[in-house]
């Protein structure tokens, strides 16, 4: 089955930019999707097909994707986005869906 | 307003079954694929089950394959999870989400706040 793979935290300073990756065998190929999850909370979609933001997410949060690595980029990090944030791709092979194991960011 | 409300959760035996709800309410529920996504305490998501638009056609993960069905009631607004045959791996936080359905690979737009299913033995 496909196995998605992510760093278990990454931290950063408030204002600067924080870079959760995505790692996947030729994850450029596929699409990848970016969920928020705060404490205590549902996720919340931030980024779609790769790089598509739902209406409501603010422009800080980027994505993109290539080769064997995606990434979510937040610029300007603020204290309100600390949350663990998981990828997910749809494997064609098996026609299900697969979750990375979650990046916990904190903002120091 | 657009909302995803899980029920049914609780505690059951090991063995036991269990069947936990979702009622979708401020979108036309039946032209959407529905999902399953579970998560244990600390840990992270895992994708459990997809039933399609109309529920003629559903597919789990291989961990709940044969013991958890998913259907849904259009009429209702209503998608249900029936659990068979529980153990102490299936303990977690139960989600539905929503899906366009629109491609295959659609993103979960919509989610529910969660119910929780604890498996005791």
């Amino acid at each position: 089955s496909y196995v998605l793979t992510q760093a278990p935290s990454v931290s950063v300073a408030p204002g600067k930019t924080a870079s959760i990756t995505c790692g996947g065998y030729s994850i450029g190929r596929k699409s990848v999707h970016w969920y928020q999850q705060k404490p205590g909370q549902a996720p919340v979609l931030v980024i779609y097909y790769d790089y598509n933001r739902p209406s409501g997410i603010p422009e800080r949060f980027s994505g993109s994707n290539s080769g064997n690595t995606a990434t979510l980029t937040i610029s300007r990090v603020e204290a309100g986005d600390e949350a663990d944030y998981y990828c997910q791709v749809w494997d064609t092979t098996s026609d299900h869906w697969v979750f990375g194991g979650g990046t916990k960011l904190t903002v120091l | 307003e657009l909302q995803l409300v899980e029920s049914g959760g609780g505690l059951v035996q090991s063995g036991g079954s269990l069947r936990v709800s979702c009622e979708a309410s401020g979108f036309n529920f039946n032209i959407y694929w529905m999902h399953w996504v579970r998560q244990t305490p600390g840990k992270g998501l895992v994708w459990v089950s997809r039933i399609n638009f109309d529920g003629s056609s559903a597919i789990y993960a291989d961990s709940v394959k044969g013991r958890f069905t998913t259907s849904r009631d259009n009429a209702k607004n209503m998608l249900y999870l029936q659990m068979n045959s529980l153990s102490g791996d299936d303990t977690a936080v139960y989600y539905c989400a929503r899906d366009p359905g629109v491609a295959s690979d659609d993103a979960f737009d919509l989610w529910g706040q969660g119910t929780m299913v604890t498996v005791s033995s």
